[in-house]
This record gives structure tokens, C-alpha cells and sequence, in this order.
């Protein structure tokens, strides 16, 4: 089976904190995501990641950046954490073409 | 017009109840289905994927895709209390960057 874990369920964080997020996945995914879910707006992508060193900005990528050194670790920065990015976060990888996602990770920013 | 709509509900039904789940699509391009059950304050978890058209059974749960009408369906028989939770459809185009759409999800309560 798949597996996608995330470093933290719940984290809280006090405004202007830069914030990392960290997710591994085991099976060797070279396509890996991250997506904040909001009540009402669905999933949205931040940032996505082909390979290791590569990465591409989603569809709101503003006030985020990632990482990823290894193939089966790709982290999420946020440089300056603001209260508009309390949320769930959730990282996946992708198989052939289903996605696989983690556990999630609800940050809330005070 | 969103590419793929699903709608949020909720959707309340009685235990032991055929549950039929759809989402509409308008890109014609895709080719890959993909069913999700998020539990509350949980990760989404794959229940399904098929390629292109036809039906997959897997226990319980049917999906379903018709191409022609750009709409995709999944049913769950004999519905259980366990089964409350939102279900969220997606696809994706073959080739190219891999990224799926999704629905927003559908809320569903199975009451005992």
C-alpha cells in the first residue's frame, strides 16, 4: 500500500512564524503535491514537484514555497505565516495517475 | 462553468439504502476517474480509478463513467453508518502534467 505521512496533525503558529511542512511518501512517486482545503472552496494546488529540485507553482502559490532534496520528501515553506492561511494542508503523490494523499495537516495561525 | 461539478448536498439517506453519487464534467480530454471518501478532518483515500469508460465494481461500490454524456457516477449498496462522509470525484486528462481536477465534494450521511 501507498503511503503519504505528513509531520504534524495539528500545528499552531503565531503570525509572522515561518512554517515548514513536511511529507514522505514510500513508493517511489516522482510526482508529489500540495494543496490546502478550504470549507467551500475544495482542494486548491499551491505547488507541485516533478522530480527532485523541480517544482512548479499551482494555482496559489502566493506566500508559499517548497522544497524538495529528495525524491520521497517534498516540504511546504510558509516564509511569513499569516491568519488567511489557517487551514488544512495535504500533500500527495501521484501513481500512474491517481493521487495518493496523507493524512493532512490543520494549521491554524493566531 | 467549473470544469467538474459535483454538488455539495448534504445527502441524507436511510442504513441499507442505494447511495448514487455523480459528478458532470465539460473536458472532453479526460480519461481518467477517480473516486475520493474524506472522512472529517482526514486525508482524502482513493476508493476507485477507471480509465476511459465503462463500470469497475469493488464490494460495495460501483463507479461508473459515461463519456458520451461527460458524467460519471458512483453507487454504493447497502449503505452503512460508516459510509457518512464526503466524497469527492476527479480526473485528469492522459499525458501532459498529471494533475487532476476535482469536484468539491458531496457530503453524505447514512443515518441508522
Amino acid at each position: 500500500d501507498v503511503k503519504v505521512t505528513q509531520s504534524s496533525r495539528y500545528l499552531v503558529k503565531r503570525t509572522g512564524e515561518k512554517v515548514f511542512l513536511e511529507c514522505v511518501q514510500d513508493m517511489d512517486h516522482e510526482n508529489m503535491f500540495w494543496y490546502r482545503q478550504d470549507p467551500g472552496l475544495g482542494l486548491r494546488l499551491i505547488y507541485f514537484s516533478y522530480d527532485v529540485k523541480m517544482k512548479e507553482k499551482g494555482d496559489i502559490p502566493e506566500g508559499y514555497s517548497v522544497s524538495r532534496e529528495k525524491k520521497e520528501r517534498f516540504s511546504l515553506i510558509l516564509e511569513s505565516a499569516s491568519t488567511n492561511q489557517t487551514s488544512m494542508y495535504l500533500c500527495a503523490s501521484t501513481g500512474l495517475y491517481e493521487q495518493y494523499f496523507g493524512p493532512g495537516t490543520r494549521l491554524t495561525v493566531t | 462553468q467549473k470544469e467538474v461539478e459535483q454538488d455539495p448536498g448534504p445527502l441524507s439517506v436511510p442504513e441499507g439504502a442505494i447511495v448514487s453519487l455523480n459528478c458532470t464534467y465539460s473536458n472532453s480530454a479526460f480519461q481518467y476517474f477517480m473516486w475520493y471518501r474524506q472522512y472529517s478532518r482526514k486525508g482524502p483515500e482513493l476508493l476507485m480509478y477507471t480509465y476511459s469508460s465503462g463500470n469497475k465494481e469493488d464490494g460495495r461500490f460501483t463507479a461508473q463513467v459515461d463519456k458520451s454524456s461527460k458524467y460519471i457516477s458512483l453507487f454504493i449498496r447497502d449503505s452503512q453508518p460508516s459510509d457518512s462522509a464526503t466524497y469527492l470525484c476527479a480526473m485528469s486528462a492522459t499525458g501532459g502534467s498529471y494533475i487532476p481536477t476535482f469536484g468539491r465534494g458531496t457530503s453524505l450521511i447514512v443515518h441508522p
